[in-house]
């Protein structure tokens, strides 16, 4: 079974923090994903990487980057944690292109 | 403008019944849709899909009806088991568009199953 493991399950920072949010796959995965889930707005992607040191701006990145430094591992960095970036931060990975997403157990951000 | 449309928030059937969860599309070009079902505190999990040159698709308990013409397909659960209770997000893309980074989910059907 794949396994994606998010680092923290919940985690509280304050505004103009810089956050890291740290995810790992297990199954030599091309291509992960960042997604938040916002009641009322479902899921929505940040940014995705289709290979190491590859990334490519989805639907809201606005105010993240993210790294693939290695092909495992994909982290979400918010420069200057703002309040309106509280949400629920869920990872994804797929070995191909178009293959069904496997999730991790997502991050509860909150921004004070 | 919502492309992918669940416009049911939640449902609630008697265990042993069937659930049938909804929805809608606006695109024409979409041709993959997915189900996925997500439980509180548990990032979501991949149900059942169906390409668009299939109008039913079955697993188990769970079969997906793709009708092309109305844009709309369905999730039913049959029968439904207190298990079952969860958030089921249905999403949709062009196979032949890339990636799934154009995955379109809709907002989810909380689905509660009773005892």
């Amino acid at each position: 079974d794949v396994k994606v493991t998010q680092s923290s399950r919940y985690l509280v920072k304050r505004t103009g923090e810089k956050v890291f949010l740290e995810c790992v796959q297990d199954m030599d995965h091309e291509n992960m994903f960042w997604y938040r889930q916002d009641p009322g707005l479902g899921l929505r992607l940040i940014y995705f990487s289709y290979d190491v040191k590859m990334k490519e701006k989805g639907d809201i990145p606005e105010g993240y980057s993210v790294s693939r430094e290695k092909k495992e591992r994909f982290s979400l960095i918010l420069e200057s944690a703002s309040t309106n970036q509280t949400s629920m931060y869920l990872c994804a990975s797929s070995q191909t292109v178009n293959s069904p997403l496997h999730f991790g157990n997502g991050t509860r951000l909150t921004v004070t | 403008d919502q492309q992918v449309k669940q416009n049911s928030p939640s449902l609630s059937v008697q265990e042993g019944r069937i659930s049938i969860l909804n929805c809608d599309y606006t695109n024409s070009m979409f041709d993959y849709f997915l189900w996925y079902k997500k439980y509180p505190a548990e990032g979501p999990t991949f149900l059942i899909s169906i390409s668009s040159i299939k109008d039913k698709n079955e697993d188990g308990r769970f079969t997906v009806f793709l009708n092309k013409s109305a844009k709309h397909l369905s999730l039913h659960i049959v029968p439904s088991q207190p298990g079952d209770s969860a958030v089921y997000f249905c999403a949709a893309k062009r196979l032949n568009a890339g990636n799934n980074r154009k995955l379109i989910w809709g907002l989810g059907t909380s689905l509660a199953v009773n005892p």
